[in-house]
C-alpha cells in the first residue's frame, strides 16, 4: 500500500535556530495537509494545499512558519525561527481531493526545540 | 464553526467485553464524520467514516460506528475488544462536500484493553 513519506523523522534543534520538514504525498493526491500535534491533544491543523495553491492557512504562524507545494506534489513546511513552544508532532497527510476521501498520515516529524 | 467534542480522556475495557469511543459533533450543513486510530509514535490510520446512508458504519479491525444526527454523536464501537486495540482514537468532522473543507480533529480518547 502506498505510503505519505515524511523526513526527518526526528528533530532535535536550538530555538532560534531554522528547521525544514519535507514531505512525499501518494502519488496522485492533489490536497496535502500539514498538521501540528501536541503530545496528548488533536492534530491542529496548519496549511491545507489543493494542487499547488494554500486554500488554508488560517492557524499557520505566518512570521515564523511558511509552508510551499511548488510542483504541486511534495512540500516543505519550515519553521524560522524556531521557539520552545513549537516542540510537537508535525504530520503530514494527503488524500485524493475529490469526494470525501479519507486522509492518509505520515509517520510524522517529531520536533524537539532546547 | 464546526467542532468536535471526545468527553473522555480515557476507556478502559476488558478484553473480550464491548467497547464504545464517544463522540458529537458540531456543523451548520451536512457532516461527514471519521474515526481514525493512532499508535505511538506514529501517524493516524483511517477506520471508518460516514457520508450518508445507513446510520450504522462498518470500517477496519472489526470496529463499526453508529450515526446519530439527533443527538449529534458518532460514537465507535466493536463487540469484542483485544488488547491490541489498545491505542489512541480521534474523532473528527468534515463540513462541506468540497475538497477544500477543514477537518477538524477532536482531542482524542486512550484506548486501554486489559487482558
Amino acid at each position: 500500500e502506498a505510503e505519505v513519506a515524511q523526513s526527518p523523522r526526528y528533530k532535535i534543534t536550538e530555538k532560534s535556530q531554522a528547521v525544514a520538514f519535507w514531505c512525499d504525498p501518494i502519488s496522485g493526491h492533489a490536497t496535502l495537509y500539514w498538521y501540528r500535534q501536541i503530545l496528548g491533544q488533536g492534530p491542529e491543523l496548519l496549511v491545507q494545499f489543493q494542487d499547488e495553491s494554500v486554500v488554508d492557512d488560517s492557524q499557520l504562524p505566518k512570521d515564523r512558519f511558511s509552508a510551499e507545494r511548488l510542483k504541486g506534489v511534495d512540500s516543505t513546511l519550515k519553521i524560522q525561527p524556531a521557539e520552545l513552544g513549537d516542540s510537537a508532532m508535525y504530520l503530514c497527510a494527503s488524500s485524493l481531493g475529490r469526494g470525501i476521501s479519507p486522509l492518509h498520515f505520515g509517520n510524522g516529524t517529531r520536533l524537539t526545540v532546547t | 464553526a464546526q467542532s468536535v467534542a471526545q468527553p473522555e480522556d480515557q476507556v478502559n475495557v476488558a478484553e473480550g467485553n464491548p467497547l464504545t469511543v464517544k463522540c458529537t459533533y458540531s456543523v451548520s450543513g451536512n457532516p461527514y464524520l471519521f474515526w481514525y486510530v493512532q499508535y505511538p509514535n506514529r501517524g493516524l490510520q483511517f477506520l471508518l467514516k460516514y457520508i450518508t446512508g445507513d446510520n450504522l458504519v462498518k470500517g477496519s479491525y472489526g470496529f463499526e460506528a453508529e450515526f446519530n444526527k439527533s443527538q449529534t454523536s458518532f460514537h465507535l464501537k466493536k463487540p469484542s475488544a483485544l488488547v491490541s486495540d489498545s491505542a489512541l482514537y480521534f474523532c473528527a468532522v468534515r463540513e462541506g462536500y468540497s475538497s477544500a473543507s477543514k477537518i477538524i480533529f477532536g482531542s482524542g480518547t486512550r484506548l486501554s484493553i486489559r487482558p
